[in-house]
């Protein structure tokens, strides 16, 4: 079975500094990979995904991220971090080929909190 | 990007009443929708699939004769909670898969039993 693990349950930068959050994930295949974000009592954006290609993505908002297979990573990256940033981050590992055997597996997230 | 809509953002119910929520993607079609529960500061945690035309797919540890889940059209499943209890109290989220693996998520609907 796949999992996802955020190591970091809390983060806490100050506004302009360069921001990183870990994701480990473990799935037998290449995964989809994802990386969400929610706002409190909001649904989750999509900031970016990996499916295949080129490992390193680009997102909404600044941000962007890196898959290396090799350390089962897929972290998130920010070179500077803004206010508005201050959110709850979830890392996310897809399998199946889509449709209802499709099964999109959660980290337990990661809160970043910016100080002025 | 991609809209999904929920429907109501938020729900306060009395013990032993049924609610109903709505997800609809408003511009694609969707043979595919995930239902998820989020307790506070906690993850997402998938309930059922719902497949247009026919019978939901529950994870394990989800009753499907509390978490009714009808997908009568390619761009609307509903989960109804019957007979609701507070340990009900929850934020419910829905996914609209538009292309294989690519989900697009709602805004998500609090519901509170008292």
């Amino acid at each position: 079975a796949q999992s996802v693990t955020q190591p970091d349950i809390h983060i806490t930068v100050s506004e302009g500094a360069s921001l990183e959050l870990r994701c480990n994930y473990s799935y037998g295949a290449t995964p989809y990979l994802f990386w969400y974000v929610q706002s409190p009592g909001q649904g989750l954006q999509l900031l970016l995904k990996y499916f295949s290609g080129d490992t390193l993505v680009q997102g909404i908002k600044g941000f962007e991220a890196e898959f290396k297979r090799s350390q089962s990573s897929f972290n998130l990256r920010k070179p500077s971090v803004h206010w508005s940033d201050a959110a709850e981050y979830f890392c996310a590992v897809g399998r199946g080929s889509g449709g209802s055997n499709y099964k999109l597996t959660f980290g337990k997230g990661t809160l970043l909190t910016v100080n002025p | 990007g991609a809209v999904v809509s929920q429907h109501p953002s938020w729900v306060i119910c009395k013990s032993g009443t049924s609610v109903k929520i709505e997800c609809r993607s408003l511009d694609f079609q969707a043979t595919t929708m995930f239902w998820y529960r989020q307790f506070p500061k906690q993850s997402l945690m998938l309930m059922a699939t719902s497949n247009e035309g026919s019978k939901a797919t529950y994870e394990q540890g989800v009753e499907k004769d509390k978490f009714l889940i009808n997908h009568a059209s390619l761009t609307l499943s509903t989960l109804t909670v019957t007979s609701a209890h507070p340990e009900d109290s929850s934020f419910y989220i829905c996914s609209a898969m538009k292309r294989p693996g690519e989900l697009f998520f709602g805004e998500g609907s609090r519901l509170t039993v008292l």
